[in-house]
């Protein structure tokens, strides 16, 4: 089954490290889209990347994506105390179709 | 910055009663989506819903559960009789899905749902 896997499952760094997450999946797919979720809260939409793609910015992320390997990652750079939070990926097989997440890997970022 | 909204935040319910979440997707989006998530767990998908009918659905989706687009705006899950492991946030989610844009989806604030 097509399914999102990150690792690590958790991650501590000091403020102004970078971060990176990793996400495996199983099957083709349409796109992949990164979400951050803070305790308790929505899921915030990052990034989406397409399947002919294979890196994308948006200030300081910058997502992967290599198809052959089935994988992604998330980079965030110069971290800041409040990106503490979840971060997901979710993976998307055809249009409008459901998205399946992963576990997700939770970030901490100390100050 | 338009965003989907959810009501209410919070709906507390006692077993076996009936429950109606809802949400007001982004006005210019096609698809509408319900996903859950179980304290501690993955968000898991429910329901999509796109030209007034529900394109795909999940097995958790069973004949307990019904969507509906009652108005043009809204769109809402029901839960006709509640069960302990209905407990969890409900998050709506819209993508306004056209050639060339990918589907991106944005989510509302979620619903915790509590079930006693």
């Amino acid at each position: 089954s097509q399914q999102g896997e990150e690792d690590p499952q958790a991650l501590s760094i000091q403020e102004g490290e970078n971060a990176t997450m990793n996400c495996s999946y199983k099957t083709s797919i349409n796109n992949l889209q990164w979400y951050r979720q803070n305790s308790g809260r929505g899921l915030v939409h990052l990034i989406l990347i397409r399947s002919n793609e294979r890196e994308k910015h948006s200030g300081r992320l910058r997502v992967t994506l290599d198809t052959s390997k089935k994988s992604s990652s998330l980079l965030i750079t110069a971290s800041r105390a409040a990106d503490t939070a979840s971060y997901f990926c979710a993976t998307d097989a055809g249009y409008g179709n459901k998205l399946v997440f992963g576990a997700g890997t939770i970030l901490r970022v100390k100050s | 910055e338009p965003e989907v909204t959810q009501t209410p935040s919070h709906q507390v319910t006692q077993m076996g009663q009936e429950v109606i979440l809802r949400c007001v997707p982004i006005s210019n989006h096609l698809y509408f989506y319900w996903y859950r998530q179980i304290l501690g767990q993955k968000v898991e998908f429910l329901v999509s819903f796109y030209n007034n009918e529900i394109s795909e659905k999940s097995e958790i989706f069973d004949d307990q559960f019904s969507v509906e687009r009652p108005d043009g705006s809204n769109f809402t899950l029901k839960i006709r009789s509640t069960k302990l492991e209905d407990s969890a946030m409900y998050f709506c989610a819209s993508s306004a899905w056209f050639s060339g844009r990918g589907n991106e989806q944005f989510f509302g604030p979620g619903t915790r749902l509590t079930v006693l």
